[in-house]
Formats: structure tokens, C-alpha cells, sequence
């Protein structure tokens, strides 16, 4: 089955414990991306993924870090987690055609608390 | 600055009625825009798309409808069902561009039986 699978689902933390959320996705996309989802503000784009070794910041890439080693996987990684990223995560991949994105699919979400 | 907008939170029609779902966007580099149904605790599922060189897009119950010059989408749904009822995405992107997509707020669809 073609999906997005990100882990955890459901995380506590407390503020400045280093945490790592996974995405994976199994259809061979080139082009993955983390948002974060917040009442009122809709999804907004944290960091994006082109390819393997490529990344490049979305509009709150603040606070996060990510990687891309394999075309899999995508973490987003909270080296620091502050109260203010308290919010719901998705992880996001699709193929790139040409002229540009494809639709997106995306992951269940992470529903990450910091204290 | 937001550049896509959704200026209506909520909506509610009656089953069987027409749901039309708006949204603006100020960017005039956009050329691809799409549409994000998402049920609670789940991620969001793409509905429909439209490029630039299109003004309506159409799949079953859902007709996408764009107007380049006011710069304004919008989506159609009849007949409206009660499983209809979800937040609905609209997002933008520049093709060959950035490769960003920017989404709206949202807007809560309620379909009443």
C-alpha cells in the first residue's frame, strides 16, 4: 500500500530535550516536506526535500533541522524544543513532474506537546 | 503576509445543496493551484487541481473554477453530502519555480443531513 508513515503519532517532551520525528514514505517520490498545523494559521511549510542531499527551508524553518540520506526518509529533527512548538506535524512526499509538483500525499500526522 | 486566502472559516449547507468553497491569493507568479480535503486525525488528501491554463477543472462532484484576473478560485461541490463535512485546503505554487507550495487557512465544511 502507497503511504506516508511518520512516528511518533502522539509525543510529550519537556523544553530542550532533543527529539526526532520519522517520515517514510514507500513511492519512490523525489520531493518530501514537513508542515506544521496550527489553529488559525493553517499548514505552513517548515523544510522541504527536492531530492537525496537536497534541502531547502520552507516559511518557519526555525527551530527544526532536517536531512535527507535516503530517498525514504525524511526527520525532522527539534534540537531544542521550545512550548512554541507545540503543534500538529505532517510529513509530506510527491512526485516531481515536469514544470514542477505533483500532489502531495501526506502522512497522519505527529501530534507533538512541549512542556 | 498571507499569501493565499481563505477568508470564510466555516460553512454550512444543506445535503443535497451546492458547497462553494473561495479562496484568493495575492502571489501573481502562482500557476498551479490544488485542493486539500481533511478529515480530524487524519493528514489531508488531495481533491482536485487546476493550472493556470485552465479555468475549470472538473472531477465528479468537484469543479475547481479559477479567474486569473481577480485572482480568485473556487471550489464546487453537488451535490453536497454529509460525508463532504471536513476542512478544505486551497494551496498555490509556482511551477518551474519554487517548488513551495503555500496553503490557506482552511475552511470547515458542514453538510447537513
Amino acid at each position: 500500500e502507497a503511504q506516508v508513515t511518520q512516528n511518533p503519532r502522539y509525543l510529550i517532551t519537556v523544553t530542550g530535550k532533543k527529539l526526532t520525528v520519522t517520515c517514510s514514505q514507500n513511492m519512490n517520490h523525489e520531493y518530501m516536506s514537513w508542515y506544521r498545523q496550527d489553529p488559525g494559521l493553517g499548514l505552513r511549510q517548515i523544510y522541504y526535500s527536492m531530492n537525496v542531499e537536497v534541502t531547502d527551508k520552507g516559511d518557519v524553518p526555525e527551530g527544526y533541522k532536517v536531512s535527507r540520506k535516503e530517498k525514504r526518509n525524511f526527520p525532522l529533527i527539534l534540537e531544542s524544543p521550545s512550548p512554541n512548538q507545540t503543534s500538529l506535524y505532517f510529513c509530506a512526499s510527491s512526485l516531481l513532474k515536469a514544470g514542477g509538483l505533483d500532489e502531495q500525499f501526506f502522512g497522519p500526522g505527529t501530534r507533538l506537546t512541549v512542556l | 503576509d498571507q499569501q493565499v486566502k481563505q477568508n470564510s472559516p466555516s460553512l454550512s449547507v444543506q445535503e443535497g445543496r451546492i458547497s462553494i468553497l473561495n479562496c484568493d491569493y495575492t502571489n501573481s507568479m502562482f500557476d498551479y493551484f490544488l485542493w486539500y480535503k481533511k478529515y480530524p486525525a487524519e493528514g489531508p488528501t488531495f481533491l482536485i487541481s487546476i493550472s493556470s491554463i485552465k479555468d475549470k477543472n472538473e472531477d465528479g462532484r468537484f469543479t475547481v473554477f479559477l479567474n486569473k484576473s481577480a485572482k480568485h478560485l473556487s471550489l464546487h461541490i453537488v451535490p453536497s453530502q454529509p460525508g463532504d463535512s471536513a476542512v478544505y485546503f486551497c494551496a498555490a505554487s509556482t511551477q518551474g519555480g519554487s517548488e513551495k507550495l503555500v496553503f490557506g487557512k482552511g475552511t470547515k465544511l458542514t453538510v447537513n443531513p
